[in-house]
């Protein structure tokens, strides 16, 4: 079964600070891997998207890294600002070879940035 | 990117009343379509997975009468929510598949869906 985890579920840190968040696959066979950012009563708006190919990715203040091999991926914000706070969610995409079509999410970080 | 837009942005119903929601891909054809639903503080709930041309596939525990999908176009997708109750007042979000590229969903704005 095709699975997505994110870590941690909940993060909070100061303005200004770094962080990193997580996500673990099993999707297979593998055809890209998003993040998204969710702003409360909002639809998820996609920062980066990464194919097998690609290690790195960065969007901003936004860096995503891709290790195909070990099936994860990170989500590293720096420099956070408030407006940073909202809800981090992974999506992995399968190839079209294997059937299912259908992304899986997992069920995101959220991240609260303090002044 | 491609431009997925979801109408309306929120909506109050009475009890009994239906509810259509309407998702629209503006730059790109999109022959499959995703309808989730999201309850305050909790990740997308995927409810159904619409074609064009086709039936909806619903997952489990979804009620396909209770649900209904209409997606007859390339750039259009409807739900509507029938004889809505106040338990069905949630967040609606589509999604939209584009399968050029890097096969990647676009999401609409959302729907906030109030029953009183």
């Amino acid at each position: 079964k095709n699975q997505v985890e994110q870590s941690p579920q909940s993060l909070i840190i100061l303005e200004g600070k770094n962080c990193t968040l997580q996500c673990n696959y099993t999707v297979s066979p593998f055809s890209n891997l998003r993040w998204y950012k969710q702003d409360t009563g909002r639809g998820p708006v996609s920062l980066t998207i990464m194919t097998f190919s690609e290690n790195t990715k960065s969007n901003g203040r936004y860096t995503a890294t891709l290790d195909a091999d070990t099936k994860q991926s990170s989500l590293h914000i720096t420099a956070s600002q408030l407006s940073d706070s909202a809800s981090y969610i992974c999506v992995v995409s399968p190839g079209r070879s294997g059937g299912s079509y259908i992304p899986t999410f997992g069920r995101g970080t959220s991240l609260i940035v303090h002044p | 990117g491609a431009v997925v837009s979801q109408h309306p942005s929120w909506v109050i119903c009475k009890s009994g009343t239906s509810v259509k929601i309407e998702c629209r891909s503006l730059d790109f054809q999109a022959t499959t379509m995703f309808w989730y639903r999201q309850f305050p503080k909790q990740s997308l709930m995927l409810m159904a997975t619409s074609n064009e041309g086709s039936k909806a596939t619903y997952e489990q525990g979804v009620e396909k009468d209770k649900f209904l999908i209409n997606h007859a176009s390339l750039t259009l997708s409807t739900l509507t929510v029938t004889s809505a109750h106040p338990e069905d007042s949630s967040f609606y979000i589509c999604s939209a598949l584009d399968w050029g590229g890097n096969t990647e969903a676009f999401f609409g704005q959302g729907t906030r869906l109030t029953v009183v």
